[in-house]
Order: structure tokens, then C-alpha cells, then sequence
């Protein structure tokens, strides 16, 4: 099956500071690549989908300018957590379909975010 | 509505015996039905899943039971066995946009 995969997969940080998150089909191109949040013992929560060559597309209640977004390339999305706080702390997913299987996404391994 | 509705939360079974985890969705649109299996710390992975037009679909020990009508489907875990302890999503997408929702998870716990 196509391989999706998330780098770093864990990252601490302090407070204040920008954390970027990149998530690669890695063999296969991905025009939509999805981005979800999972607290502890929770579901996957959708936070955006990213679009390659336009802007991303927010489910309602995230915040954009929180959330940064940039799909660069049609194997590359990047989410940035802006100004991190605490409370942003999660394990941030990405996810892609692959168009050779009909509606079938493949996960990334998931990223782990600590704010200090 | 986009709510996909799972349960048990959480469920013990014996080595050997049959794990079933239900869910329900309201959105007639939607028209993809996948079963995720999720490990501690990990992606979660494709493990069965199932289209409309079908009423059941199995895979190995696995087992898609799909009821359109009523809106429900329905994984059967055969011969469970120690490894597939694990949190287990049922999800829901339509072909348009790919967005897929998850149910809340059932935590699966197989005693040896």
C-alpha cells in the first residue's frame, strides 16, 4: 500500500515558540492531504484539509492562524502550530488518498507535540 | 449530519472468541465505510472496509456487516487473539471530497 510519513514524529518545545510538522506521500502524489488532532484516549479529530496549490480548508472551531497550513508540493503539506501553548499539545496525524484506491486514505505515523 | 456514532466504548473478550464493535451514521452521502485499527502512539491503519452496495465482507478473521437500511455496520473480530488488543475506529467518507469521520474508538482488550 502507498506509504504517508510525518516528520519529526516527536518534538518538545517552550511555549511561545513555532513548531512545523511535514507530512510526505512518499510514493505517491496526494493533490488533498488531511491533517487530524487526537488527544490522549480520543478519536481523530479533522482539523483541515490541505490543497495543494490553494488554500487550506478549515473545519470549523480551528484556528488558521494558529494552524498554518502550506500544501508545497503534491507530495509535501506542512503544518505549523503557531505561538504553541500547552494546550496544544497533542498527536497531530496527517493523512492522504490515494486515487489508485477509491476513497482510501493511508495515515501518517502521527507526530507528538509537547508544550512546555 | 457527519456524526458517526461507535460503540462500546470499551470491550473485553477471551482468546478465541468473537469481538463485535457497532456504529451508525446519518449521512446518506456517505458512501465508504472503513475500519481502522490504531496502536498506542501510532497512525491509525487500514484494516477492512466496506462499500454500500454490499451487505457483508470479510478478510481473514475480519468481518464488515453493512445494513443500509438502518444505516449501521458492524466489525466482527473472529478467534481474537492477544495482538489485536488495540483501539479499533469504525470511519465514514463520501467519494466527493474524501473527508473522512471517525467514530469515538472502542478500546479492544483480548485476555489471554
Amino acid at each position: 500500500g502507498a506509504v504517508v510519513s510525518q516528520h519529526p514524529s516527536r518534538v518538545i518545545c517552550k511555549s511561545g515558540t513555532s513548531v512545523k510538522i511535514e507530512c510526505r506521500s512518499l510514493d505517491f502524489q496526494a493533490t488533498t492531504m488531511f491533517w487530524y488532532r487526537q488527544f490522549p484516549k480520543k478519536s481523530l479529530m479533522l482539523m483541515a484539509t490541505s490543497n495543494e496549490g490553494s488554500k487550506a480548508t478549515y473545519e470549523q472551531g480551528v484556528e488558521k492562524d494558529k494552524f498554518l497550513i502550506n500544501h508545497a508540493s503534491l507530495t509535501l503539506s506542512t503544518l505549523t502550530v503557531t505561538s504553541a501553548h500547552p494546550e496544544d499539545s497533542s498527536f497531530y496525524i496527517c493523512s492522504a488518498p490515494s486515487y489508485h484506491s477509491y476513497n482510501e486514505q493511508f495515515f501518517g505515523p502521527g507526530t507528538r507535540l509537547t508544550v512546555l | 449530519q457527519q456524526q458517526v456514532k461507535q460503540s462500546p466504548q470499551s470491550l473485553i473478550v477471551q482468546k478465541g472468541g468473537i469481538s463485535i464493535i457497532n456504529c451508525a451514521y446519518e449521512n446518506t452521502a456517505f458512501d465508504y465505510f472503513p475500519w481502522y485499527q490504531q496502536f498506542p502512539g501510532k497512525g491509525p491503519a487500514l484494516l477492512i472496509a466496506i462499500r454500500p452496495d454490499v451487505s457483508e465482507k470479510k478478510e481473514g478473521r475480519f468481518t464488515i456487516s453493512f445494513n443500509k437500511s438502518a444505516k449501521q455496520f458492524s466489525l466482527h473480530i473472529m478467534d481474537s487473539q492477544p495482538g489485536d488488543s488495540a483501539t479499533y475506529f469504525c470511519a465514514a467518507s463520501d467519494g466527493g471530497g474524501f473527508k473522512t469521520i471517525f467514530g469515538a474508538g472502542t478500546r479492544l482488550f483480548v485476555k489471554a
